[in-house]
């Protein structure tokens, strides 16, 4: 069974800095990962998603790298912005299935 | 993008009464349908995946008796919260596939509040 990891849970940060935020999971037979923002109150936007063949998706000041081999997803934040502040959830598929799992997130606080 | 959209946006029942949520693909035909709920602080609970024509396939420890789904076209799928109670109160979450879902996300709405009294 796919369990996905997300630490720490939240993180706070003054603007301009660069980020990583860390993703595991238990179960490398995946078909694709995803990384979401979810907005206070809000649903799901989804940021990157990278299948199982590809090593890392960019998009903007987003980029985000799967290493199915260790289990692991990383999403680099580049030159953080307040407007980025939100909670980031990580979800990858499980048992060859299109079911999503999701980490527990991470709440991201980017200071003016 | 692909649109999703969720009604009503939030709703507030009585104990024991019924609430039915409803999930729409915009611009998509969805063959599969996935519904979850969160509570305040905590990550989304994968609680049944609706394919159209066909019975949900419901997680477990879900009381399928309790939260119904149909599935009656490639566009729409309803949840329907039986018999509430406060403990159902929680945020409602549906998701929609595109066909090509290995290349795709799948596509969120933008979730109900149900709150019970």
């Amino acid at each position: 069974k796919q369990e996905v990891t997300q630490i720490p849970a939240a993180l706070s940060v003054p603007e301009g800095e660069n980020l990583v935020l860390n993703c595991s999971f238990t179960d490398s037979a995946i078909y694709n990962l995803q990384w979401f923002r979810q907005d206070p109150g809000k649903g799901l936007t989804s940021l990157l998603l990278i299948q199982s063949s590809q090593r890392e998706q960019t998009s903007g000041r987003l980029n985000a790298s799967l290493d199915k081999s260790s289990g692991r997803s990383t999403l680099y934040i580049a030159a953080s912005q307040p407007g980025d502040s939100a909670t980031y959830l990580c979800a990858a598929t499980q048992g060859g299935s299109e079911k999503l799992v999701f980490g527990k997130g991470m709440k991201l606080t980017v200071n003016p | 993008g692909a649109v999703v959209s969720q009604h009503p946006s939030r709703v507030i029942c009585k104990s024991g009464t019924s609430v039915k949520i409803e999930c729409r693909s915009l611009d998509f035909q969805a063959t599969t349908m996935f519904w979850y709920r969160q509570f305040p602080k905590k990550s989304l609970m994968l609680m049944a995946t609706s394919n159209e024509g066909s019975k949900a396939t419901y997680e477990q420890g879900v009381e399928k008796d309790k939260f119904l789904i149909n599935h009656a076209s490639l566009t729409l799928s309803t949840l329907t919260v039986t018999s509430a109670h406060p403990e159902d109160s929680s945020f409602y979450i549906c998701s929609a596939t595109p066909p090509t879902w290995y290349q795709e996300t799948q596509y969120f709405g933008p979730g109900t509040r149900l709150l019970v009294l």
